[in-house]
């Protein structure tokens, strides 16, 4: 499984964009790039999930290049709410079935 | 919003006693999983479950743990004999075949 290396922590404040990247140097061709959110004492959400190029949903977008080596969480005007631990993932499609390997994600701390 | 509901949401339990950790995963999910988390620590794959048989378990699913569905709503981790080392947030998960793991919010176990 490929290895992720995120930013340990982070720091914004209400209203602004929040991009956390995520290096992923040794993805396979099967990988797809996962991104979950976990607040204190609560299990892990799924956010979104690309294999390239763009995603967008309702509650962020994901920015994947063309070597897929790296991706980008982008939270648009973040509030504390989002205050949170966010994961980087790569799942193997056709390999482990719910097999996540969490890393120690990024602790992004919104401030008002 | 169908959701994985987990019982108890914490358990205090002596050294060497039997604990059995109960989830309800979403209904229509067929692939159901347990995962923990030490306080301040990643979270860590334990065990899949698919078709009434375990598919995958890591290294810290030892003789100590047993997974179940016992009907067709429930899905039980039992440990055997806890240990210290056993304290931690315990998540059930389910998915259906898209992948997306549904988490609950979680068992804190606390081994004394």
């Amino acid at each position: 499984l490929a290895k992720t290396t995120q930013p340990i922590s982070m720091d914004s404040y209400e209203g602004q964009e929040v991009n956390i990247t995520c290096s992923h140097n040794n993805i396979a061709t099967n990988d797809y790039i996962t991104w979950y959110q976990q607040f204190p004492s609560q299990g892990p959400r799924f956010i979104i999930q690309g294999y390239k190029t763009k995603v967008t949903n309702e509650v962020a977008s994901l920015f994947i290049p063309a070597d897929r080596k790296s991706s980008t969480l982008s939270l648009p005007r973040v509030s504390l709410s989002d205050t949170a631990v966010y994961y980087c993932l790569v799942e193997n499609y056709g390999g482990s079935q719910g097999n996540l390997i969490f890393g120690k994600g990024t602790k992004l701390s919104v401030k008002p | 919003e169908p959701e994985v509901t987990q019982t108890p949401s914490h358990q205090v339990t002596q050294m060497g006693q039997e604990v059995i950790l109960r989830c309800v995963p979403i209904s229509n999910h067929l692939y159901f999983y347990w995962y923990r988390q030490i306080l301040g620590q990643k979270v860590e794959f334990l065990v899949s479950f698919y078709n009434n048989e375990i598919s995958e378990k890591s290294e810290i699913f030892d003789d100590q743990f047993s997974v179940e569905r016992p009907d067709g709503s429930n899905f039980t981790l039992k440990i055997r004999s806890t240990k210290l080392e056993d304290s931690a947030m315990y998540f059930c998960a389910s998915s259906d075949s898209t992948g997306e793991l549904f988490f609950g919010e979680g068992s804190r176990l606390t081994v004394l």
